[in-house]
């Protein structure tokens, strides 16, 4: 069974950068699609991007493109996600999302079957 | 881009109800549709994807249906534990571009 184990809570200051950890542990690493999700407080689910692990192949959401750089490390079995020029309004709870087994198509990013436990970014002055 | 439009937003009912909750998409999405559970504090839980099918481990009182650009989540005798919020997604075989829908939530009545 798969697991994800997100990195911890960051405070940033507008127009820096964060850069958030998701670590899988169980299965087998390149077999799935990772994507991330956010939440900002009291608001509803936005896609932010992806990564096809088995290609190295990112993918993000129109209104992220530019700012923000999906990674992965095959070798630490982590994936990363690379938030630039933060704004006040990137304060949100961050999710990283993974796949079922051997789903590893585009239309995999939807199928969100394991999550992180959420790292919440605050920016703030 | 596909605009996802969810109703109601939000509803109230009792134990052993049969809830129903609709997605409409913007444009025809065939059934690229997934459905998703969100309890407070807690990272999203996936029902159903392509429209209908069931994710594994989900309980067989959640069924999902609809293609183009209707589709709906029942839920078809409501128990304590599905009180929640609920949000499809849209999204492409072809085009990484997934979307939300603005979410319900089911409240005890």
């Amino acid at each position: 069974q798969v697991q994800l184990v997100q990195s911890g809570a960051e405070v940033r200051k507008p127009g820096s950068s964060v850069k958030v950890s998701c670590k899988a542990s169980g299965g087998t690493f390149n077999n799935h699609v990772i994507s991330w999700v956010r939440q900002a407080p009291g608001q509803g689910l936005e896609w932010m991007g992806g990564i096809i692990l088995m290609f190295g192949t990112s993918n993000y959401a129109q209104k992220f493109q530019g700012r923000v750089t999906i990674t992965a490390d095959e070798s630490t079995n982590t994936a990363y996600m690379d938030l630039r020029s933060l704004r006040s309004e990137d304060t949100a709870v961050y999710y990283c999302a993974m796949s079922p087994p051997s789903c590893s198509t585009v239309s995999c990013y939807a199928r969100m079957h394991f999550w992180g436990q959420g790292t919440l970014v605050t920016v703030s002055s | 881009d596909i605009q996802m439009t969810q109703s109601p937003s939000t509803l109230s009912a009792s134990v052993g109800d049969r809830v129903i909750i609709t997605c409409r998409a913007s444009q025809n999405i065939n059934t690229w549709l997934a459905w998703y559970q969100q309890k407070p504090g807690k990272a999203p839980k996936l029902l159903i994807y392509k429209a209908s099918s069931l994710e594994s481990g989900v309980p067989s009182r959640f069924s999902g249906s609809g293609s183009g650009t209707e589709f709906t989540l029942t839920i078809s005798s409501l128990q304590p534990d599905d009180f929640a919020t609920y949000y499809c997604l849209q999204y492409n075989s072809y085009s990484p571009e997934l979307a939300f829908g603005g979410g319900t939530k089911v409240a005890i009545k």
